[in-house]
Order: C-alpha cells, then structure tokens, then sequence
C-alpha cells in the first residue's frame, strides 16, 4: 500500500530551527509537496520538491532524497505564527496527491 | 471574492437530514476536489473533477453525492449521514488534475458534525 510517515508533534522554541521529516512509499512519484495548515483554516502551499536536493524559500527551505523515499522540512528563525500543522503529500503515478497525517508543530515563547 | 470559498462553514445535522456544502473557486482552475479531514488522519480524497467531468471517486458511500455544474462551482450533497461522518470538509481546485506539478488552493473547510 501506499504510505506516508511523519511525526505526530514537535516543539520548538521561538528563534530556533526546526526540522520535519516526512518519508513515504508510494506507487511512483511525481513530486513532493508541503503544505502548511492553522488550527481552523485552510492548507496553505508551501514547497514542492521534485529533483533531489535543497528548495530555499525565505525561511523555509525543503529537501528531496528520492532513493531513501526521504523529505524534510526546515524551519529557521521560528516565529509564533508558525505554530500550526505541517502537511506532507506525495504525488503518484496516477497524479494523484497521498497525504501525511500531519506535523503539529508547537513554538514555546 | 478570491480564492477558494466555501458555505456553511460550520453544520449540525441530525442522521436523518439532507444538507448540501457549496465551495466555489474564483482562479479559474478545471479542477476541483473534495476532501474529508478527520482529526490526527491523512486528508482523504473524496471526489475529483475535471473539466466538470468527475475523473476519481475514492470508494466514498453513497451518502455523499458531488455535482459540478460548471468548472467554478462544485456542491456535495448530503443524506442519511452517520455520526462518524463527522468532519472537515474541505474543497480545493488545481488548474487541472493531471500533470506533475499541480498546486491545490484550498478554501477554508465546513465543519460538519453529524448528530
């Protein structure tokens, strides 16, 4: 079957660096996307990662590892707002997007 | 109005109601989804449109119903739910639903608590 794993919770401190990881194991792949989530609102586009490799955008930066099936998302400079849930979702050989249960990521003052 | 709308955001209904969610995308995309969001689950993948054709229905009862009038507006229709239909009910829209690099915007999700 298809799958994607990423932890459940993390915490974190204001100003600090974070890192989510997310592997999966799907039936083919045709990029990798994260999405970020507050409480109550909509998924919101992050990153979209298709090559190997690091994608840098602003303080968000994303990571590829195709042959380990293998993802991260780092977070720099962490501000409160960034409290919210991280979403992973990987898409298939049929472009179809499987979807991580989710990061909630907690920032500590 | 921009981006993906969606009404009501928030519904209460009783098992034996009939109730339609509305979502409407002002990105003039042909794709749109409906997705059901459970607490602490993967987003599931309800139902696909393209081109107002639906391409994919993920094994979803037939409780729910999808209509697509015309690629900006897309209803879901809904009867005889159970209690652990209860969810969040999100719509998004892609510019298409094939292809690689396939952004999906979201609107905001109706909460829907079935009593």
């Amino acid at each position: 079957g298809q799958n994607i794993d990423q932890p459940t919770e993390m915490t974190a401190t204001e100003g600090a660096i974070v890192q989510i990881n997310c592997t999966y194991q799907t039936s083919g792949f045709n990029g990798l996307f994260w999405y970020q989530q507050h409480a109550g609102e909509a998924p919101t586009f992050l990153s979209y990662n298709v090559l190997d490799g690091l994608e840098e955008k602003g303080r968000f930066s994303s990571f590829l590892s195709r042959s380990k099936g293998y993802s991260y998302l780092l977070l720099k400079e962490l501000q409160m707002k960034d409290s919210a849930s991280y979403l992973c979702a990987v898409m298939d050989s049929n472009y179809q997007l499987i979807w991580g249960a989710g990061t909630k990521l907690i920032i500590k003052p | 109005e921009t981006g993906v709308t969606q009404t009501p955001r928030h519904l209460v209904m009783g098992m034996t109601n009939k109730k339609s969610l509305k979502c409407e995308q002002h990105l003039g995309h042909n794709a749109m989804y409906w997705y059901k969001q459970s607490a602490k689950k993967p987003l599931e993948l309800m139902f696909v449109y393209n081109f107002k054709e639906q391409t994919e229905n993920n094994s979803v009862p037939s409780r729910f119903s999808p209509e697509c009038p015309n690629s900006s507006h897309l209803f879901l229709h809904l009867h005889t739910l159970q209690p652990e239909d209860s969810a969040l009910y999100l719509c998004a829209s892609s510019q298409d639903s094939g292809g690689a690099y396939n952004e999906q915007f979201f609107g905001p999700g109706t909460r829907l608590t079935v009593l």
